[in-house]
């Protein structure tokens, strides 16, 4: 597609379960952000993807949370055991290589944990 | 200190205004940095990169000091379409890449 596509755009969900967020890049993008964002917050970086590196992995908040990116291309957050706090939209990100190209977001996953 | 630091305001203007908004980053590595403008529950999307030089597109002007590590954003003859929150955004180089580090934003209220 022409933008970054998650899926799904929204999600409730019971305390305790799993879930699993997914991010289809941009074709030819090599960098991939999740991001986090709680109602009325500013954005909280949770991982980045850079080609076939290892990922950058310091902004995941506890263990519950993991993400990988298969083949360089989709990517998918899996939040384990889930809390009420983890209830958020969670963004994801993508751009070329390099300094200074523009990252392109996509719509969010709207996750709600009851 | 926060990597990238605003004044969360929230800023209201009357129509035809002109505002201006700051930002400060911590990393003198710091390559890259944009202004992006988020809508209430949109996405973020760019509004413009920052360039050492300044740079103007329209109504809008983005300033770069580096030797202060601040970054400015004016609008001018500011319109009710204007109002947003505007995220300030440092890209520096990090062990696999590039990393981005976002502002927590700044709330702009354009009023009739």
């Amino acid at each position: 597609g022409a933008g970054v596509s998650q899926s799904p755009s929204n999600k409730v969900t019971e305390k305790g379960k799993d879930v699993e967020l997914r991010c289809d890049p941009i074709s030819g993008h090599t960098a991939l952000y999740w991001y986090r964002q709680s109602l009325g917050q500013g954005l909280e970086f949770l991982i980045y993807f850079q080609g076939n590196s290892a990922p950058d992995k310091s902004g995941l908040p506890s263990d519950r949370f993991s993400a990988e990116r298969t083949g360089g291309s989709v990517s998918t957050l899996t939040i384990q055991r889930t809390q009420q706090e983890d209830s958020a939209v969670y963004l994801c990100a993508s751009t070329k290589t390099g300094a200074g190209n523009t990252i392109y977001f996509g719509e969010g996953s709207w996750l709600t944990v009851v | 200190r926060k990597e990238v630091e605003q004044d969360p305001g929230p800023f209201n203007v009357p129509e035809g205004a002109t505002v201006a908004f700051n930002c400060t980053y911590s990393n003198s590595a710091s390559q890259s940095f944009f202004w992006y403008r988020q809508d209430c529950r949109k996405e973020p999307k760019l509004l413009m990169s920052v360039y050492s030089s300044g740079n103007e597109d329209g109504r809008f002007t983005a300033q770069l000091n580096r030797a202060s590590q601040y970054i400015s954003l004016l609008i001018r003859d500011s319109k009710l379409s204007d109002s947003a929150t505007y995220l300030c955004v440092v890209n520096k180089l990090a062990n696999s890449g590039y990393a981005l580090n976002f502002g927590k934003g700044t709330s702009l209220l354009v009023t009739p």
